[in-house]
């Protein structure tokens, strides 16, 4: 079974740019999650989609992030614009339902902002 | 407010040894907590879950303890391994809503 995929694995831009991330979730999982990874910290969830609805997106900083799933499998998180402290570790996760169970996570795309 | 506690300093331990993590929370009311093992450059990857009506899990060499009067967790590595080296994160879903959040995690370094 192929697991979650995500890409770029790496981006360097400038502050004020911005940046697309992209997700395809593991087969036949409805649910998939953005999640930031601060250097030390613990992921933080942005926002987390049920098939191609928002459950929950009350961490999400909406000035400048957006994400959409449209068609309800593969999805992608923008930022834009880009400030320092975006930089991070974003990280995609999915799980075959809604009650939080198993989530798998994909590698990760690694933001730096200069 | 609301926190979830992990140990920042990492844990050195000899090959052999167990590593003991602990997951302490404030101002929660998990319904279940599960830990997860990330390595360097990748994602987390899930190891158990206990229900807060569960006082012990075990799989394999790893088991999860969960006292809700004391709010806290602990993970334990028997015979650890140099292999177990890594970060282990908590991380719990409340009994309102069914949000996943997880603490800042504590790196592991088993050596031979």
């Amino acid at each position: 079974e192929a697991g979650v995929a995500q890409s770029p694995r790496y981006k360097i831009i400038e502050k004020r740019q911005s940046v697309a991330f992209w997700c395809n979730p593991i087969s036949g999982h409805a649910t998939l999650y953005w999640y930031q990874q601060i250097l030390g910290q613990g992921p933080k969830l942005l926002i987390q989609f049920q098939n191609n609805g928002v459950v929950d997106d009350s961490q999400l900083p909406k000035d400048r992030f957006s994400a959409e799933r449209l068609k309800g499998v593969d999805s992608t998180l923008k930022i834009q614009p880009a400030k320092l402290e975006d930089s991070a570790v974003y990280l995609c996760a999915s799980s075959f339902g809604q009650l939080q169970e198993t989530q798998y996570f994909g590698p990760g795309t690694r933001l730096l902002v200069l | 407010s609301q926190k979830i506690e992990q140990n920042s300093e990492a844990l050195n331990i000899q090959e052999g040894k167990t590593a003991t993590l602990t997951c302490n929370y404030t101002n929660y009311s998990p319904a279940y907590l599960q830990w997860y093992r990330q390595d360097p450059g990748r994602g987390p990857v899930f190891l158990l879950l206990i229900r807060e009506n569960e006082k012990e899990k075990r799989k394999e060499r790893l088991k999860v303890t969960f006292d809700t009067t004391l709010k806290q967790s602990l993970f334990h590595i028997t015979a650890s391994q140099p292999a177990d080296s890594a970060t282990y994160l908590c991380a719990l879903v409340r009994k309102a809503g069914n949000k996943l959040t997880f603490g800042g995690g504590t790196r592991v370094l088993v050596k031979p």
